[in-house]
């Protein structure tokens, strides 16, 4: 079974300029989410979608952060314009569908973003 | 006090010793926990999840869960120097929102 595919897996720009992100889950998992993760922390969820539904988006900067997930699957986050303080790990992860207390969540490997 | 605490380490054991691992938390109400191994430069692999009280235990890992405490734990048996790396807690709270609170994770130096 493929696991989460993210691309680009790094990712240089100058501040001002737009970025975005691209996640492919787990087959069958509906569930997504993208995280931000800074060094020496754990992982800050951004917004999670169930389906093609974004039903948690209250950490994601709506000024300048967007994110969809139009046909339920694959997702893309966007920034514009990016800041120096954006640079960070944009992490992507995918869990299997409501029901019972499992909600492990499989990452994929990140897209490191670097804002110069 | 946060709601997910963990000691940031770091924690140093020989080739062959156990690592203990501790996290604590604050919500009662918390109802599955995970850890999950963080390389340097890698993202966040799930390596034990446990949802009751009592040990769960796979390979050379087993987790520990006391809910009346409030912490869980994870022993790392035979440790080996590819164990070396961040290790976080994440725990889902009560309800059906499916959002992990994490630890800021404990770094595992395995010397050889």
């Amino acid at each position: 079974e493929a696991g989460v595919v993210q691309s680009p897996r790094y990712k240089i720009i100058e501040k001002k300029q737009p970025v975005a992100f691209w996640c492919n889950p787990i087959s069958g998992h509906n569930t997504l989410y993208w995280y931000l993760q800074n060094l020496g922390q754990g992982p800050e969820l951004l917004i999670r979608y169930e389906n093609e539904e974004a039903v948690d988006d209250s950490q994601l900067p709506k000024d300048r952060f967007s994110a969809e997930r139009l046909k339920g699957v694959d997702s893309t986050l966007k920034i514009q314009p990016a800041e120096l303080g954006d640079s960070a790990v944009y992490l992507c992860a995918s869990s299997s569908p409501r029901g019972g207390s499992s909600n492990e969540q499989f990452f994929g490997p990140g897209t490191r973003l670097t804002v110069l | 006090q946060k709601e997910v605490e963990q000691n940031s380490g770091p924690l140093s054991v020989p080739e062959g010793a156990i690592a203990s691992l501790n996290c604590t938390y604050s919500d009662r109400v918390s109802q599955s926990f995970f850890w999950y191994r963080q390389y340097s430069g890698k993202s966040p692999e799930l390596i034990m999840s446990i949802y009751s009280n009592g040990d769960k235990e796979d390979g050379r890992f087993t987790a520990q869960l006391n809910k009346a405490s409030q912490y869980v734990s994870l022993l790392i048996r035979d440790s080996q120097p590819s164990d070396s790396a961040t290790y976080l807690c994440a725990l889902s709270q009560a309800g059906n929102n499916r959002k992990l609170i994490w630890g800021l994770g404990t770094s595992l130096a395995v010397n050889p």
